[in-house]
């Protein structure tokens, strides 16, 4: 059983469409991650939490607008999506950012029309 | 540049077989840890093992254990006793606290299990 739940687990949107990718973890980490994933390729880094602190690769598009509530819910705001936007979108935590075994959610596939 | 190179896109084994993935990463770093990861059709990525660079032993979790040559920066994953649940892609990981933690993956290994 994961104890990274992810909602919702598919979603298709329009280009002009608000949505928002939603996470949480029940296990007390003080870091949270996105990570979008294409067919075939590995995880790519798209923003941390650390302790609170947000950290974002620089080569995300600003469509994309993390949130991070509490220490326990990350969520991932949509915004004026591209068809190339289109992926696996993962969550993840672990206790701190160097290190520990960071743990996955079972992804949310995103399809943008 | 941090990097993590798996050789081998594609593997197979016969069931209850033993398979060997291979794993090589470059650094300068002394301190790091390594992971493999294992991504089923169903998607979730799950960790198979952790290794800490400063330690000479090499990881083993139950069928699964490692071979851990630091000096050669080898890390490679072997899968004993291989069961049809094995099937899946399989990602080497590094992760030496930059950018906040971030795991740099290989380009993973599709690991097939024939019965």
């Amino acid at each position: 059983d994961t104890e990274v739940t992810q909602t919702p687990k598919h979603l298709v949107m329009g280009m002009t469409n608000k949505k928002s990718l939603k996470c949480e973890q029940h296990m007390g980490h003080r870091a949270m991650y996105w990570y979008k994933q294409k067919a075939k390729k590995p995880p790519e880094l798209m923003f941390v939490y650390s302790y609170e602190k947000l950290s974002i690769n620089e080569s995300v598009p600003s469509r994309f607008s993390p949130e991070c509530p509490n220490s326990s819910l990350l969520n991932l705001h949509l915004h004026a999506l591209q068809p190339e936007d289109s992926a696996l979108y993962l969550c993840a935590s672990s206790q701190g950012p160097f290190g520990n075994t960071i743990y996955f959610g079972e992804g949310s596939w995103l399809t943008v029309v | 540049a941090q990097t993590v190179t798996q050789s081998q896109p594609e593997m197979s084994v016969q069931e209850a077989e033993t398979v060997t993935l291979s794993c090589t990463y470059d650094t300068s770093e002394s301190d790091y840890y390594l992971f493999w990861y294992k991504q089923p059709p169903s998607r979730q990525m799950i960790l198979v093992i952790r290794q800490e660079a400063y330690k000479q032993q090499n990881a083993t979790e139950n069928r699964f254990s490692v071979n851990f040559q630091k000096a050669a920066k080898s890390f490679s994953l072997k899968i004993s006793d291989s069961q049809l649940g094995d099937a899946a892609m399989y990602f080497c990981a590094y992760d030496y606290g930059g950018s906040q933690g971030n795991l740099i993956f290989g380009k993973g290994t599709k690991l097939s299990v024939k019965p």
